[in-house]
Parts: structure tokens; C-alpha cells; sequence
């Protein structure tokens, strides 16, 4: 079964300051590797995502992230945030073998960032 | 506008009652999936319907039960409402296919009296 762990579940940051979130995951085999970010009051949205190919992905609003397949881990990162970046992150996992999309989430990191 | 519609917002149900959430995919999309969002925690998969039969089950009992129609659409239903099933519950739909990714509804926020 596949796991996922975030290791900071409370990040405070000041604007410009730079972003690192962690992400490990637990699978044995090939994954689908997912960051959603949940601003206050909207819905779950898509920030990037890694299926193959290049490792570094870059997604919208600035954010990249790195999979790397030694270490089980996907973490999102940001050069300079901003206070409109203040919100919840998850990182996600899916099993690519199994044919379907079945998402396993971490438990989340809250962002807040003050101007 | 997230594409994926569910209703209703928020609902309020007593312990031992049943309960009936809907979504509506985004257009173009032919999977749904419903995951529940206790406080604090991240979405857990319940479910994942696709040509009108459930595909996938995560750790949910069986008085968790969907149903997707002829239009894509979904219902997620929970017999025998427990305290703990209060939580958030989350569509998303998707096109076929572990590569594509999901889009995620605004949920339904579900308390348990």
C-alpha cells in the first residue's frame, strides 16, 4: 500500500522568504506524483504534477518541484512567496500500475505567509 | 469555477440516519471518484466509478455506497451515520487513465449530531 508523508504540518514565512516542503512516499513500484494546493474558502487545485521524464516539473504561480527516486521524495519548492500564496498544500501519489487514479494524501502543510 | 459541481454545501444529519451526496463531473470527464476530508487530515479515497461501476474501493465499509449514471454524474451514500463520519467530503473527476489528473469539486461539508 502506498503512504505519503509531509513532514511539516505548520510553515510560517515572511514574503520573499524561500519555500521547501517535504514529501516522502512509500511504493514499491512506479508512481504518479501530485502537489494540490487549497487556498482559504476554494477547492483543491492542481499545482504540478510528475509522471515521467524530467524530474524538475514546474508547475503554475512560480512552484517547481523535484522527484528524486533514491530518496522517495517529491518535495515543492518556491524561490520567493508571497503573501497570496498562504494556504494548505498536499502532496499526492498514485500507483501507475494498477490503471486507475486512485490518490493517497499526505495530511497537508499549512502556508502562512505574512507581508 | 471548479468544473466539478456537488451538492449540496453543507448538511447536517443525526447519528443512525442516511445520507445522499451528488456530483457532477467536469465536462469532458468520464471518472469520479469521492474522498472524505476529516479536520486536519488529508483526503482519503473512498471510491472511484467509472462506466457505471465502482473500479476502485479504499478502506471505507460498506455503509459507503455510490452510484455514477448514464451522464457521468455520481451519488455517494452513507448508511447508519456515525459521529465520525463527519468530515468533508470531496468529488473529483478525471478522463480514463492513471495519467490523468483529477479535478477536485468544492465538497460537501457533512456533521454528524
Amino acid at each position: 500500500a502506498q503512504s505519503v508523508s509531509q513532514h511539516n504540518h505548520h510553515v510560517i514565512l515572511s514574503e520573499a522568504a524561500s519555500l521547501e516542503l517535504g514529501c516522502n512516499y512509500s511504493y514499491g513500484g512506479t508512481v504518479n506524483l501530485f502537489w494540490y494546493v487549497q487556498y482559504p474558502g476554494q477547492h483543491l487545485q492542481l499545482l504540478l504534477k510528475y509522471f515521467s521524464g524530467d524530474p524538475l516539473v514546474k508547475g503554475i504561480k512560480g512552484f517547481e518541484a523535484e522527484f528524486i527516486k533514491s530518496k522517495f521524495s517529491f518535495n515543492l519548492r518556491k524561490p520567493s512567496v508571497q503573501w497570496s500564496d498562504t494556504a494548505e498544500y498536499f502532496c499526492a501519489v498514485n500507483a501507475r500500475d494498477t490503471g486507475f487514479q486512485k490518490l493517497v494524501f499526505g495530511t497537508g502543510t499549512r502556508l502562512l505567509v505574512s507581508p | 469555477d471548479a468544473g466539478v459541481t456537488q451538492s449540496p454545501t453543507h448538511l447536517i444529519k443525526t447519528r443512525g440516519q442516511q445520507v445522499t451526496l451528488r456530483c457532477s463531473p467536469k465536462s469532458g470527464h468520464d471518472t469520479v471518484s469521492w474522498y472524505q476530508q476529516a479536520l486536519g487530515q488529508g483526503p482519503q479515497f473512498i471510491f472511484q466509478y467509472y462506466e457505471e461501476e465502482e473500479r476502485q474501493r479504499g478502506n471505507f465499509p460498506d455503509r459507503f455506497s455510490g452510484h455514477q449514471f448514464p451522464n457521468y454524474s455520481s451519488e455517494l451514500n452513507v448508511n447508519a451515520l456515525l459521529l465520525g463520519d463527519s468530515a468533508l467530503y470531496l468529488c473529483a473527476s478525471s478522463s480514463r487513465g492513471s495519467n490523468q489528473p483529477q479535478h477536485f469539486g468544492d465538497g460537501t461539508r457533512l456533521s454528524i449530531l
